[in-house]
């Protein structure tokens, strides 16, 4: 099972947003609505700021978004904030009880 | 308070095994499926494996199948991954986390350790 393709880096200014993709196969991204996305700072674990494509958890700003389309999701952070500066990485369901994880995209806040 | 408290690190030499635990609390213990995901300096996420809320049924990876040992003990309410046949390689950061249930999280990893650094050096 491959990892799922992130580009490596993406960036905004404040107030802005930025849109982040996850490709996958049919396979895992294209073939199930369980994709989910961690934010991860420097040396600290991640944390879930989106699961099933597009739910928020409780305390998570609505400035986060998901959306999946065929194979390919996105997490969109609208309103850049200087805290949204991490690692983000997606991950998928792959069927047989199994999941992989993307590559990882480093935000910057510019 | 909800959490999950991870062991100390370890240094092991290269063919050793080395044990992960991941003690947890303020939550049902027996309701979750609890994963293990592993991260390498300076690298992404890879996700290892689980063990089903029974403690009877595990799912690996593939490339961990013939080393990995997942196993819980709910009396205590702890999660342990033993990986075996270091190399250095395995050097990482080893989290354990909770696979969310019903509405909140399904097949999504709701709740993190503090994560265990592995290093394998001869």
């Amino acid at each position: 099972q491959s990892a799922l393709t992130q580009p490596p880096s993406a960036s905004g200014s404040p107030g802005q947003s930025v849109t982040i993709s996850c490709t996958g196969t049919s396979s895992d991204v294209g073939g199930y609505n369980y994709v989910s996305w961690y934010r991860q700072h420097p040396g600290k674990a991640p944390k879930v700021m989106i699961y099933e494509v597009s739910k928020r958890p409780s305390g998570v700003p609505d400035r986060f978004s998901g959306s999946k389309s065929g194979n390919t999701a996105s997490l969109t952070v609208s309103g850049l904030q200087a805290d949204d500066e991490a690692d983000y990485y997606c991950a998928s369901y792959t069927g047989n009880d199994k999941y992989v994880f993307g590559t990882g995209t480093k935000v910057t806040v510019l | 308070q909800v959490q999950l408290v991870q062991s100390e690190a370890e240094v092991k030499k290269p063919g050793a095994s080395v044990k992960v635990s991941c003690k947890a609390s303020g939550f049902t213990f027996s309701d979750h499926h609890m994963h293990w995901v592993r991260q390498a300096p300076g690298q992404g996420l890879e996700w290892m494996g689980w063990v089903h809320p029974n403690g009877v049924y595990t799912n690996y990876l593939q490339k961990f199948q013939d080393r990995v040992t997942m196993t819980r003990d709910t009396s205590i309410t702890t999660v342990y991954m033993e990986l075996s046949r270091l190399t250095s390689d395995d050097t990482a950061v080893y989290y354990c986390a909770r696979e969310g249930i019903g509405d909140w999280g399904f097949r999504a990893f709701n709740l993190w350790g503090q994560g265990t650094m592995v290093t394998v050096s001869s």
